[in-house]
């Protein structure tokens, strides 16, 4: 596609259900980040991929957030046991030369709801 | 570690008049670049600018200007003639030469503008 994909847009999970977010970023662009963005906060960093090796995960909360790029392409980002506090925007980003923000471009988020 | 600071959680102005959203930043590197993104209502962040520690000139882009003044740790953005389309929440970011990490931008808790017809 034209841009970055993120699928599903609205979700509303039960208190300990598990989720997962899909990101479909611009073909051949080798970096990919996670971001989270709570209501009326700036986003802030999750983890970050470079094709299919995850190397930076210090941004994630706590040991329910899983990401993964098995081919380098398609990313995932699962939340088990979701919490209320998990409930916020999720984006994803992705670039073709890793490190520059001007070259990120960033999906329109998953909304994710917790209840 | 780094810091940005948005102060102005909310503007509201009629449509025509200039704007300024302020931004602050704290950082210990020398190296970094500064950035100011737009999130429209669909919720997509929108790239406006990247500016690098080393240059200071202010940059005009259409109705669009930036300030970066490294003495007061400052990056702001005017718009001139506001329209009722640049209504959105605007960032501003943080992002430092990487050491063994991937560049990470740190972002402000954003400025919601609101531009009345």
């Amino acid at each position: 596609g034209a841009g970055v994909s993120q699928s599903p847009r609205y979700k509303v999970a039960k208190r300990g259900q598990d989720v997962a977010l899909r990101c479909d970023p611009i073909s051949g662009h080798v970096s990919l980040f996670w971001y989270q963005q709570a209501l009326g906060q700036g986003p802030e960093f999750l983890t970050y991929f470079q094709n299919e090796a995850q190397l930076d995960k210090s941004g994630l909360p706590s040991d329910r957030f899983f990401a993964e790029r098995p081919e380098g392409s398609v990313s995932t980002l699962k939340i088990q046991r979701t919490q209320q506090e998990d409930s916020a925007v999720y984006l994803c980003a992705g670039g073709d030369r890793g490190f520059s923000g001007n070259t990120i471009y960033f999906g329109e988020g998953s909304w994710l709801t917790v209840v | 570690a780094q810091k940005v600071t948005q102060a102005q959680t909310e503007i509201s102005v009629v449509e025509k008049e200039d704007v300024t959203l302020d931004c602050v930043y704290e950082t210990r590197d020398t190296t970094y670049y500064l950035f100011w993104y737009k999130q429209p209502p669909s919720g997509e962040l929108v790239f406006l600018i990247r500016r690098n520690s080393f240059d200071e000139q202010n940059e005009i882009s259409g109705r669009y200007s930036w300030n970066f003044q490294k003495s007061t740790s400052s990056f702001n953005f005017t718009i001139t003639a506001s329209q009722v389309v640049d209504s959105a929440v605007y960032f501003c970011a943080l992002s430092v030469v990487p050491s063994g990490s991937a560049r990470q931008l740190t972002f402000g808790s954003g400025t919601q503008l609101t531009v009345l017809p």
